[in-house]
């Protein structure tokens, strides 16, 4: 099946520091990721879908300039928080779809941020 | 509005029991629907996937139902064991392709001894 990886699994920062979050579809060609937050007990929220070789198309309110977000290529996706500040601690995860198909969506293991 | 309503928000079983999800939806146009289990932590991991002609779909001891005409599904888990406790998502795809899925909020199961 189909297999995303993403990394790192889980990440400690200082306050205005700058965090990368990287997304991989392992066996398969993804043309479109979707990056998620996540809250505690909450559903996850989109924000942002990535297409490769384009511009990321954010949700409302979600701050383009914050979260940077390259996909480069058909297997690669990442999400850049910038000058994080400790209310970006979150769970964010990445969801990959499949270009043939075959897989439809397949989600990374979520990345835990804690900004301090 | 695209919108999944998943009942109960959260449910507690003994181990060993069976118990039944529920999700509503009112996304339009509908191209399938998925069950995903999250565990704590973790990204959610697809367990059935179903277009709207297809009633029902299993995957061990998970079973899924589909109903396209009142827009409601159901997952079944049989014989339920500790590693079952996660939380289960009902999402729905409004169209073919690499469109954003549409969210329930859950279902908190935990399973216990």
């Amino acid at each position: 099946g189909a297999v995303v990886s993403q990394h790192p699994s889980r990440v400690i920062c200082k306050s205005g520091t700058s965090v990368k979050i990287e997304c991989r579809s392992l066996d398969f060609q993804a043309t479109t990721m979707f990056w998620y937050r996540q809250f505690p007990k909450k559903s996850l929220m989109l924000m942002a879908t990535s297409n490769e070789g384009s511009k990321a198309t954010y949700e409302q309110g979600v701050e383009k300039d914050k979260f940077l977000i390259n996909h480069a290529s058909l297997t690669l996706s990442t999400l850049t928080v910038t000058s994080a500040h400790p209310e970006d601690s979150s769970f964010y995860i990445c969801s990959a779809y499949d270009f043939l198909g075959t897989y439809g969506y397949t989600f990374g293991s979520g990345t835990r941020l804690t900004v301090v | 509005k695209n919108q999944v309503e998943q009942s109960p928000q959260s449910l507690i079983i003994l181990e060993g029991k069976n118990c039944t999800l529920q999700c509503n939806y009112t996304v339009s146009p509908f191209s399938n629907l998925r069950w995903y289990k999250q565990d704590t932590g973790r990204g959610p991991v697809s367990l059935t996937i179903m277009t709207f002609s297809e009633n029902t779909k299993s995957n061990g001891r998970y079973t899924a139902t589909l109903d396209a005409d009142t827009k409601q599904s159901s997952l079944h888990i049989t014989a339920s064991q500790l590693s079952d406790s996660a939380s289960y998502i009902c999402v729905v795809s409004p169209n073919s392709g690499n469109t954003p899925l549409v969210f329930g909020k859950g279902t908190r199961l935990s399973v216990i001894a």
